[in-house]
């Protein structure tokens, strides 16, 4: 069974730029879910795909986008990176139902200067 | 609104004590409550889920639906239960509300 992996691990950009983030979700699993860590906070929900589509989006501007592929791997791209979107961004993916678990991966440190 | 509260940043215990990590949370609904665990170095994992009602290593946790509470109980903590807490509410949209979690230290 392969997990989930994000690449980077680590990222600096600054403000202004735009990134992308990449995720493959654990085999089996076909939803994927982005979501933010700030320092000292807990993970907060940015957007969640299924079949390819955005299925429910958390309180992100529309600049925080995504998508996913028919592999079920996924990106999350953020424009105009601001100073505040310095976080840990966290990729888990699930097998679609009622709150199925959430398999986490290990992250990408984003820090914008 | 919904929301997640892990009022300790810092749980201190020495081994063998017994641990309570509390969660309250908002919801108006018919909630779905996790605890999630991170070991250093590790990657967030799923502890347990109410639903299931089972222990997992040693730890329990019971929905109070009249408190709204989700406490994570153990009745002898080991050194190796020393990691970061967090509890988790879903919506049944496959969305999670995470709390700002409870760092546990486990003294010898």
């Amino acid at each position: 069974e392969t997990g989930v992996t994000q690449s980077p691990t680590h990222l600096i950009k600054t403000r202004g730029q735009q990134v992308t983030l990449r995720c493959s979700s654990q085999s089996g699993h076909n939803t994927v879910s982005w979501y933010q860590q700030a320092l000292g906070q807990g993970p907060q929900f940015i957007f969640q795909y299924y079949r390819e589509e955005e299925n429910g989006r958390g309180n992100f501007p529309p600049r925080f986008s995504g998508l996913q592929f028919p592999n079920y791997s996924s990106e999350l791209n953020v424009n105009a990176l601001e100073l505040d979107d310095s976080a840990l961004y966290l990729c888990a993916s699930s097998l679609r139902g009622n709150n199925s678990p959430l398999h986490f991966g290990n992250g990408t440190r984003l820090t914008v200067t | 609104a919904q929301r997640v509260t892990q009022p300790e940043k810092l749980l201190s215990v020495f081994k063998g004590a017994p641990v309570e990590l509390k969660c309250n949370y908002s919801y108006s609904g018919s909630p779905e409550l996790f605890w999630y665990v991170q070991y250093s170095r590790q990657r967030l994992q799923l502890l347990l889920r109410h639903i299931s009602r089972e222990s997992i290593k040693g730890f329990t946790a019971d929905l109070n639906k009249g408190e709204t509470s989700f406490h994570l109980k153990k009745p002898f903590a080991q050194e190796e239960d020393s990691a970061m807490y967090y509890c988790a509410l879903g919506d049944n949209t496959d969305k999670l509300i995470f709390g700002t979690g409870t760092r546990l230290q486990v003294f010898p």
